[in-house]
């Protein structure tokens, strides 16, 4: 019955590294979404899974970034060879369905530092 | 595409005074926009909403009105108060996707 959660909760690579996060939405909520928060900006848009439908990918900002969802439950973000500029919070959100008026209930975010 | 803007900050005001935070937007079609909130060490979380022109989203005596003549947004308090101190986002979402400002920071004194 919790919320959306995130997980590692922080996570500290070294430049060149795959990460991997890890998104648990809520139960029942069939969309899901992933943000990134860089320092001082808003939320940016990466990627959004609608149940089966094919994902949009269309703020991934390279082909560095993939998103993978089973289902309508865990989705898992992957950032390979991660660069310094990758640095940032990523979030997780979810939402009961695609409709533009439902609320996106969010997760605590997966603060990412690229040494 | 649809884009947010709204006023930096950071806001610093005194307990009990007026609160008003801009947003602006640009956007196809007809947007739901949202106000959302994050408390500090704590993840984002909706303030309040309106769905349509004229609407008024309100919640925890925060207000907006959904002005499409002006596309804005913009939110008020009448009288703030030290735990309304965080980081206040506008965004718009046309069809699923939110599109957010880039924040402003409040803080209250006592």
């Amino acid at each position: 019955g919790a919320g959306v959660s995130q997980s590692p909760s922080n996570k500290v690579t070294e430049k060149g590294k795959d990460v991997e996060l890890r998104c648990d939405p809520i139960s029942g909520h069939t969309a899901l979404y992933w943000y990134r928060q860089r320092l001082g900006q808003g939320l940016e848009f990466l990627i959004y899974f609608q149940g089966n439908s094919a994902p949009d990918k269309s703020g991934l900002p390279s082909d560095r970034f993939s998103a993978e969802r089973t289902g309508e439950s865990v989705s898992t973000l992957t950032i390979q060879r991660t660069q310094q500029e990758d640095s940032a919070v990523y979030l997780c959100a979810s939402s009961l369905g695609a409709v533009s008026y439902n609320e996106q209930f969010f997760g605590p975010g997966t603060r990412l530092t690229v040494l | 595409g649809d884009s947010v803007t709204q006023m930096e900050g950071p806001v610093t005001l005194s307990e009990e005074a007026f609160l008003t935070i801009n947003c602006t937007y640009t956007a196809t079609g007809y947007p739901s926009l949202f106000w959302y909130v994050q408390y500090p060490g704590e993840g984002l979380q909706l303030l309040l909403k309106a769905t349509k022109a004229d609407d008024k989203g309100s919640n925890k005596g925060f207000e907006a009105t959904y002005r499409k003549e002006t596309t804005s947004f913009h939110l008020e308090k009448g009288s703030v108060q030290v735990s309304d101190s965080a980081v206040y986002f506008c965004a718009l979402t046309g069809y699923s996707t939110l599109t957010f400002g880039k924040g402003t920071m409040l803080l209250v004194s006592p």
